[in-house]
């Protein structure tokens, strides 16, 4: 079963602070990992995308892979108003050949409050 | 530079009324996916386009068939559409799938909010 994990929220952080986005999946063997933004009544945005373990920093966005434990994070610095979306983890779990995209979760609603 | 457009982006049906949902894209992609958003569902596949010639299923295919009519444009059909069919459509593609170390990020359509009464 294919499987990718987030915690539903919401997750409500006061502005300027740091907030912190979780997603646990199921293929140990996955390579590719995202994630999306998406704004109430509007289509997901890809925000950050990650493929090896590590850090990766764009602005005021990191995301975080840890492989072996099968753990992707996106850390928002110096949160704003307008960060306040559903965030989704997406994994592509199809490395052994797989056509059928990505698995998204099923989103983390933030809340930042000013 | 469009990248995914889909149409319409409202739509009311009738219970038993067909349609089809338009996707297209620009950005010379191989693999297309279109999902269905509910709330406290999250994005579920119900069909997919690996590239020109091939479709299959996804989570959720009942009720609904597809056409890749060449590598820019997956369409989705309902052929008798039922309440249960409301829900939001999100087309997207992928550069190709088929190669899944790089560049497998998907880009969506605006959406297409679907109401069947």
């Amino acid at each position: 079963q294919k499987e990718v994990e987030q915690n539903s929220g919401p997750l409500s952080v006061p502005e300027g602070a740091i907030a912190s986005l979780n997603c646990t999946y199921s293929d140990r063997v996955s390579q590719s990992f995202f994630w999306y933004r998406q704004y109430s009544g509007k289509s997901p945005e890809l925000i950050m995308s990650i493929y090896s373990n590590g850090d990766k920093e764009d602005g005021r966005f990191t995301a975080q892979l840890n492989k072996a434990s099968q753990y992707v994070s996106l850390l928002i610095r110096d949160s704003q108003p307008s960060d306040s979306a559903t965030y989704l983890c997406a994994v592509n779990l199809n490395v052994g050949g797989g056509a059928d995209g990505l698995t998204f979760g099923k989103g983390t609603h933030l809340i930042i409050q000013p | 530079n469009a990248g995914v457009t889909q149409t319409p982006k409202f739509q009311v049906l009738k219970t038993g009324q067909s349609m089809t949902l338009q996707c297209a894209q620009d950005m010379n992609h191989n693999s297309m996916y279109w999902y269905r958003q509910d709330p406290g569902m999250g994005l579920r596949l119900i069909y997919y386009s690996a590239s020109e010639g091939t479709t299959d299923k996804g989570e959720v295919p009942n009720g609904y068939n597809v056409s890749r009519l060449n590598k820019r444009e997956f369409s989705l059909r309902l052929e008798s559409a039922a309440p249960s069919q409301t829900s939001v459509y999100f087309c997207a593609s992928i550069k190709d799938i088929r190669f899944p170390m790089t560049n497998t990020e998907a880009f969506f359509g605006q959406g297409t909010r679907l109401t069947v009464v």
